[in-house]
Protein backbone atom coordinates (compact mmCIF):
# COMPACT_ATOMS: atom_id res chain seq x y z
CA UNK A 1 0.00 0.00 0.00
CA UNK A 2 1.08 3.47 -0.92
CA UNK A 3 -1.08 5.21 2.00
CA UNK A 4 -1.79 8.43 1.54
CA UNK A 5 0.12 10.39 -1.50
CA UNK A 6 -0.07 14.11 -2.21
CA UNK A 7 0.89 16.27 -5.00
CA UNK A 8 2.92 18.04 -5.62
CA UNK A 9 5.32 18.07 -3.11
CA UNK A 10 6.48 21.81 -3.81
CA UNK A 11 4.66 24.87 -5.25
CA UNK A 12 4.96 28.91 -5.73
CA UNK A 13 1.99 30.67 -6.72
CA UNK A 14 1.53 34.23 -7.35
CA UNK A 15 -0.94 36.42 -5.67
CA UNK A 16 -4.72 35.83 -7.17
CA UNK A 17 -3.56 32.32 -9.11
CA UNK A 18 -5.73 28.93 -8.08
CA UNK A 19 -4.18 25.55 -7.84
CA UNK A 20 -5.72 21.86 -6.77
CA UNK A 21 -3.83 20.24 -4.50
CA UNK A 22 -4.04 16.39 -4.82
CA UNK A 23 -4.48 13.93 -2.38
CA UNK A 24 -5.06 9.76 -2.67
CA UNK A 25 -5.42 6.96 -0.28
CA UNK A 26 -5.40 3.72 -1.11
CA UNK A 27 -6.81 2.02 2.20
CA UNK A 28 -9.80 2.71 1.44
CA UNK A 29 -10.69 4.89 4.49
CA UNK A 30 -13.66 6.49 4.74
CA UNK A 31 -12.44 9.70 6.58
CA UNK A 32 -10.42 11.92 5.21
CA UNK A 33 -8.85 15.88 6.46
CA UNK A 34 -6.85 18.39 5.33
CA UNK A 35 -4.68 20.54 7.22
CA UNK A 36 -2.19 23.52 7.20
CA UNK A 37 0.75 23.53 9.39
CA UNK A 38 2.42 27.41 10.42
CA UNK A 39 5.55 27.67 12.64
CA UNK A 40 4.21 28.10 16.31
CA UNK A 41 1.09 26.29 15.44
CA UNK A 42 -0.52 23.30 15.69
CA UNK A 43 -1.82 21.76 12.84
CA UNK A 44 -5.57 23.40 11.84
CA UNK A 45 -8.25 20.84 9.85
CA UNK A 46 -9.45 22.98 6.55
CA UNK A 47 -12.18 20.73 5.59
CA UNK A 48 -13.31 17.08 6.15
CA UNK A 49 -15.24 14.52 5.04
CA UNK A 50 -16.70 11.31 6.62
CA UNK A 51 -16.97 9.69 2.77
CA UNK A 52 -17.78 10.01 -0.69
CA UNK A 53 -20.32 13.23 -1.73
CA UNK A 54 -19.81 14.41 1.79
CA UNK A 55 -17.81 17.47 3.31
CA UNK A 56 -17.86 19.94 6.23
CA UNK A 57 -15.58 23.05 7.24
CA UNK A 58 -13.00 22.76 9.78
CA UNK A 59 -11.55 25.99 12.15
CA UNK A 60 -9.60 27.42 8.62
CA UNK A 61 -11.84 26.64 5.74
CA UNK A 62 -11.91 30.51 3.81
CA UNK A 63 -10.32 30.15 0.79
CA UNK A 64 -10.48 26.29 0.62
CA UNK A 65 -13.05 24.41 -1.24
CA UNK A 66 -13.08 20.64 -1.57
CA UNK A 67 -15.02 17.74 -2.72
CA UNK A 68 -15.03 13.90 -2.63
CA UNK A 69 -16.41 12.45 -5.61
CA UNK A 70 -14.51 8.91 -4.79
CA UNK A 71 -13.60 7.32 -1.45
CA UNK A 72 -9.94 7.55 -2.74
CA UNK A 73 -9.67 11.25 -3.87
CA UNK A 74 -9.99 14.32 -1.39
CA UNK A 75 -8.58 17.56 -3.47
CA UNK A 76 -7.94 21.11 -2.10
CA UNK A 77 -8.67 24.39 -4.09
CA UNK A 78 -7.18 27.30 -3.63
CA UNK A 79 -9.29 30.02 -5.57
CA UNK A 80 -7.33 32.47 -5.38
CA UNK A 81 -4.34 32.28 -3.57
CA UNK A 82 -2.85 34.98 -0.95
CA UNK A 83 0.16 35.20 1.01
CA UNK A 84 -1.82 34.18 4.00
CA UNK A 85 -1.91 30.46 2.21
CA UNK A 86 1.66 30.34 2.58
CA UNK A 87 2.31 27.12 4.89
CA UNK A 88 2.88 23.48 4.34
CA UNK A 89 -0.30 21.20 3.62
CA UNK A 90 -0.97 17.43 4.89
CA UNK A 91 -3.55 15.60 3.96
CA UNK A 92 -5.06 12.66 6.00
CA UNK A 93 -6.88 9.38 6.18
CA UNK A 94 -8.34 7.88 9.16
CA UNK A 95 -8.87 4.20 10.22
CA UNK A 96 -12.27 3.05 10.35
CA UNK A 97 -12.66 3.66 14.14
CA UNK A 98 -11.94 7.12 13.37
CA UNK A 99 -9.09 7.45 15.72
CA UNK A 100 -5.77 7.07 14.10
CA UNK A 101 -5.34 9.48 11.48
CA UNK A 102 -2.91 8.50 8.53
CA UNK A 103 -0.60 11.67 7.03
CA UNK A 104 0.58 12.33 3.56
CA UNK A 105 3.90 13.67 3.17
CA UNK A 106 2.30 16.88 2.90
CA UNK A 107 3.11 20.14 0.42
CA UNK A 108 5.03 23.55 0.64
CA UNK A 109 2.95 25.70 -0.91
CA UNK A 110 4.27 29.79 -1.17
CA UNK A 111 2.41 32.26 -2.34
CA UNK A 112 4.28 35.71 -3.84
CA UNK B 1 -11.34 26.16 26.18
CA UNK B 2 -10.20 22.75 24.26
CA UNK B 3 -5.87 23.12 24.03
CA UNK B 4 -3.10 20.81 24.20
CA UNK B 5 0.05 22.94 25.46
CA UNK B 6 3.57 20.92 24.93
CA UNK B 7 6.62 21.51 26.50
CA UNK B 8 9.28 22.20 25.89
CA UNK B 9 9.07 23.84 22.57
CA UNK B 10 12.48 22.36 21.60
CA UNK B 11 15.25 20.32 22.81
CA UNK B 12 18.93 19.53 21.97
CA UNK B 13 20.77 16.42 23.74
CA UNK B 14 23.12 14.15 23.70
CA UNK B 15 23.37 10.72 21.80
CA UNK B 16 22.25 8.16 24.09
CA UNK B 17 20.74 10.37 27.26
CA UNK B 18 17.16 9.91 27.82
CA UNK B 19 14.70 12.96 27.50
CA UNK B 20 11.36 13.46 28.70
CA UNK B 21 8.73 15.57 26.68
CA UNK B 22 5.24 16.95 28.43
CA UNK B 23 1.86 17.54 27.00
CA UNK B 24 -1.00 19.18 29.57
CA UNK B 25 -4.05 19.46 28.09
CA UNK B 26 -7.42 20.73 28.71
CA UNK B 27 -9.52 18.74 26.07
CA UNK B 28 -13.48 17.63 27.26
CA UNK B 29 -14.95 15.03 26.63
CA UNK B 30 -11.70 12.87 26.33
CA UNK B 31 -11.39 9.63 24.41
CA UNK B 32 -7.96 8.86 23.29
CA UNK B 33 -4.08 10.86 23.62
CA UNK B 34 -1.58 10.43 20.37
CA UNK B 35 1.48 11.12 20.34
CA UNK B 36 3.34 11.71 16.71
CA UNK B 37 6.43 11.81 15.19
CA UNK B 38 7.36 13.93 12.50
CA UNK B 39 10.46 14.18 10.67
CA UNK B 40 11.25 17.11 9.16
CA UNK B 41 9.87 17.27 5.56
CA UNK B 42 7.28 14.61 6.42
CA UNK B 43 4.22 14.09 7.83
CA UNK B 44 3.31 12.70 11.21
CA UNK B 45 3.26 9.21 12.12
CA UNK B 46 1.83 7.62 15.13
CA UNK B 47 3.93 6.43 18.34
CA UNK B 48 1.64 5.62 20.70
CA UNK B 49 -2.15 5.80 22.02
CA UNK B 50 -3.93 5.66 25.20
CA UNK B 51 -7.11 5.25 26.19
CA UNK B 52 -8.60 6.90 29.64
CA UNK B 53 -8.09 3.47 31.75
CA UNK B 54 -4.39 3.35 30.43
CA UNK B 55 -1.67 4.64 31.91
CA UNK B 56 1.37 3.51 30.58
CA UNK B 57 2.46 2.31 26.89
CA UNK B 58 5.44 1.27 24.95
CA UNK B 59 6.81 1.48 21.88
CA UNK B 60 10.15 0.23 21.14
CA UNK B 61 12.32 3.61 23.01
CA UNK B 62 9.37 5.11 23.35
CA UNK B 63 7.56 4.79 26.66
CA UNK B 64 3.98 6.96 26.94
CA UNK B 65 2.51 7.57 30.18
CA UNK B 66 -0.64 9.15 31.04
CA UNK B 67 -2.68 10.71 34.19
CA UNK B 68 -6.19 11.31 33.00
CA UNK B 69 -6.42 13.23 36.59
CA UNK B 70 -4.26 15.81 36.32
CA UNK B 71 -4.96 15.70 32.56
CA UNK B 72 -0.67 15.50 31.32
CA UNK B 73 0.72 12.84 29.68
CA UNK B 74 4.74 12.45 29.05
CA UNK B 75 6.65 10.72 26.37
CA UNK B 76 10.19 9.43 27.52
CA UNK B 77 12.74 8.35 25.07
CA UNK B 78 14.71 5.68 26.01
CA UNK B 79 18.97 5.80 24.94
CA UNK B 80 18.20 8.29 22.36
CA UNK B 81 19.71 7.98 19.03
CA UNK B 82 20.58 10.46 15.85
CA UNK B 83 17.27 8.93 13.99
CA UNK B 84 14.94 10.50 16.89
CA UNK B 85 16.04 14.02 15.82
CA UNK B 86 12.51 15.18 14.75
CA UNK B 87 9.25 17.40 16.23
CA UNK B 88 6.98 15.16 18.24
CA UNK B 89 3.30 15.87 18.50
CA UNK B 90 0.91 15.23 21.31
CA UNK B 91 -2.71 15.03 19.85
CA UNK B 92 -5.93 14.59 21.92
CA UNK B 93 -9.23 13.14 20.70
CA UNK B 94 -12.66 13.98 21.65
CA UNK B 95 -14.01 11.16 19.57
CA UNK B 96 -16.73 8.90 20.96
CA UNK B 97 -17.09 6.69 18.27
CA UNK B 98 -18.73 8.73 15.84
CA UNK B 99 -16.02 10.71 13.80
CA UNK B 100 -16.39 14.33 13.40
CA UNK B 101 -13.00 16.15 11.12
CA UNK B 102 -13.10 18.29 14.25
CA UNK B 103 -12.60 16.10 16.97
CA UNK B 104 -8.39 16.22 16.86
CA UNK B 105 -6.19 18.69 19.20
CA UNK B 106 -3.08 19.13 18.69
CA UNK B 107 -0.34 20.29 20.54
CA UNK B 108 2.08 22.91 18.73
CA UNK B 109 4.91 20.30 18.80
CA UNK B 110 7.88 19.22 20.81
CA UNK B 111 11.74 20.15 18.34
CA UNK B 112 14.11 17.54 19.19
CA UNK B 113 17.45 17.64 18.20
CA UNK B 114 19.62 14.67 19.19
CA UNK B 115 23.74 15.51 18.45
CA UNK B 116 26.34 13.23 18.46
Amino acid sequence: NAGVTQTPKFQVLKTGQSMTLQCAQDMNHEYMSWYRQDPGMGLRLIHYSVGAGITDQGEVPNGYNVSRSTTEDFPLRLLSAAPSQTSVYFCASSDPEGDEQFFGPGTRLTVL
Amino acid sequence: KNQVEQSPQSLIILEGKNCTLQCNYTVSPFSNLRWYKQDTGRGPVSLTIMTFSENTKSNGRYTATLDADTKQSSLHITASQLSDSASYICVVSTGEGNYTGNQFYFGTGTSLTVIP
